[in-house]
């Protein structure tokens, strides 16, 4: 089945500094990839997603890019603010399938005023 | 309704007691999804519906989990006998099944579940 890994687990950052969260996929047959942030005891929310047949996507302060031969993608988060601390999670659609997602571990972020 | 609502937030369960955890889907979701999330971990797919058919129960962890939605609506999931390792946070999930949204998951606040 699919496997997705992300790192780093945890990143500390300057407010107004940028942030980069990867994660690698196994399967070569997914094709959907979002991001999901998730405050404490609060839901996962969608944050913005890709579809493989897209490089990068932007949503103001937010991209994700993503490489199909490298089974890679990215979330870049410019200009942060306190109120993106939260723990982030990728996913992505396994192979064969096109419901069950896949989540990596998380990345707790924490953006230092 | 305007998200997905589930009950209970908190269950205190002590171990060998059955339980039960409601979701209520957005109206008009074609899709809904259990998932269980362990305390700083990603959520795991425990099982899917489409309608009230149950397509894919391949996450449930064991026979003491069983996941219903007789009418297409709302759905329980159930645990019967409980163990401390079922204590976790239980998301449901749904989506429109279908269309450009077909994969966009709208998540629950979750049921935390203690297993005391």
């Amino acid at each position: 089945g699919e496997n997705v890994e992300q790192h780093p687990s945890t990143l500390s950052v300057q407010e107004g500094d940028s942030a980069v969260i990867k994660c690698t996929y196994s399967d070569s047959a997914s094709n959907y990839f979002p991001w999901y942030k998730q405050e404490l005891g609060k839901r996962p929310q969608l944050i913005i997603d890709i579809r493989s047949n897209v490089g990068e996507k932007k949503d103001q302060r937010i991209a994700v890019t993503l490489n199909k031969t490298a089974k890679h993608f990215s979330l870049h988060i410019t200009e942060t603010q306190p109120e993106d601390s939260a723990v982030y999670f990728c996913a992505a659609i396994r192979g064969g399938s096109n419901y069950k997602l896949t989540f990596g571990k998380g990345t707790l972020l924490t953006v230092n005023p | 309704g305007a998200g997905v609502s589930q009950s209970p937030r908190y269950k205190v369960a002590k171990r060998g007691q059955d339980v039960a955890l409601r979701c209520d889907p957005i109206s008009g979701h074609v899709s809904l999804f259990w998932y269980q999330q362990a305390l700083g971990q990603g959520p795991e797919f425990l099982t899917y519906f489409q309608n009230e058919a149950q397509l894919d129960k391949s996450g449930l962890p064991s026979d003491r989990f069983f996941a219903e939605r007789p009418e297409g609506s709302v759905s329980t999931l159930k645990i019967q006998r409980t163990q401390q390792e079922d204590s976790a946070v239980y998301l449901c999930a749904s989506s429109m099944g279908q269309g450009v949204g077909a994969n966009v998951l709208t998540f629950g606040a979750g049921s935390r579940l203690t297993v005391l």
